[in-house]
């Protein structure tokens, strides 16, 4: 059973650009969950979709943005690039498990290190 | 303060010696994780947990839900146990989020 896929692994932008990256789930799961790792603040929650539709949001502005496709695979983009929007970006697929779905395991990707120059 | 407690932020040992690594938290959670994230920087999940103890191999991982606290051990340590481990815990409350520590860097010297 393949992994979580993350593409690309690594990304070097220049200040005021735009970027895009995707996060291919473990077949058969449908919800997508989106994180910040950076040295100074570690793991942080981005947003999560399901079933294409943005569940849940972290404390971001609103040059982060994604979206989940029909087939699961999600993308996030973050315009006007910052220095500080250097980090590893994990996303991690899951799949309910229990009851009530509350407690649900992540399956995490390699991240995608970007360096905003 | 944190949400997510771990101790110590970083731990030396010597092979073979046991180790644990400590998580505590403030908030009402439904599952608390243990993750393990090598220096390439994927992360992988090691634990699951939402009561009592789960034994895998040489780890196991203990909560403790009234005390709101958890640890990761690991018994008969090999220096390709050096990693980050990182304690993840799901609110139970409002979005749901994982809310992570801030990890410990454990380094096994041969």
């Amino acid at each position: 059973k393949a992994g979580v896929t993350q593409t690309p692994r690594y990304l070097i932008k220049t200040r005021g650009q735009q970027v895009t990256l995707s996060c291919s789930p473990i077949s058969g799961h449908r919800s997508v969950s989106w994180y910040q790792q950076t040295p100074g603040q570690g793991l942080q929650f981005l947003f999560e979709y399901f079933s294409e539709t943005q569940r849940n949001k972290g404390n971001f502005p609103g040059r982060f943005s994604g979206r989940q496709f029909s087939n699961s695979r999600s993308e996030m983009n973050v315009s006007t690039l910052e220095l500080g929007d250097s980090a590893l970006y994990l996303c991690a697929s899951t799949r309910a498990v229990g009851q009530g779905g509350l407690n649900t395991e992540a399956f995490f990707g390699q991240g995608t290190r970007l360096t905003v120059v | 303060k944190n949400e997510v407690e771990q101790s110590p932020q970083n731990l030396t040992a010597q092979e073979g010696e046991f180790i644990t690594i400590n998580c505590s938290y403030s908030v009402g959670i439904s599952a608390l994780h243990w993750l393990q994230q090598h220096p390439g920087g994927g992360i992988v999940s090691l634990f699951m947990l939402s009561s009592g103890k789960k034994k895998h191999g040489r780890l196991i991982a203990t909560i403790n839900i009234q005390e709101k606290h958890s640890s990761l051990h690991i018994t008969a340590s090999h220096p390709r146990d050096s990693a980050v481990y990182i304690c993840a815990v799901r609110e139970l409350q409002g979005a749901q989020k994982l809310v992570f520590g801030q990890g410990t860097r454990l380094t096994i010297n041969p």
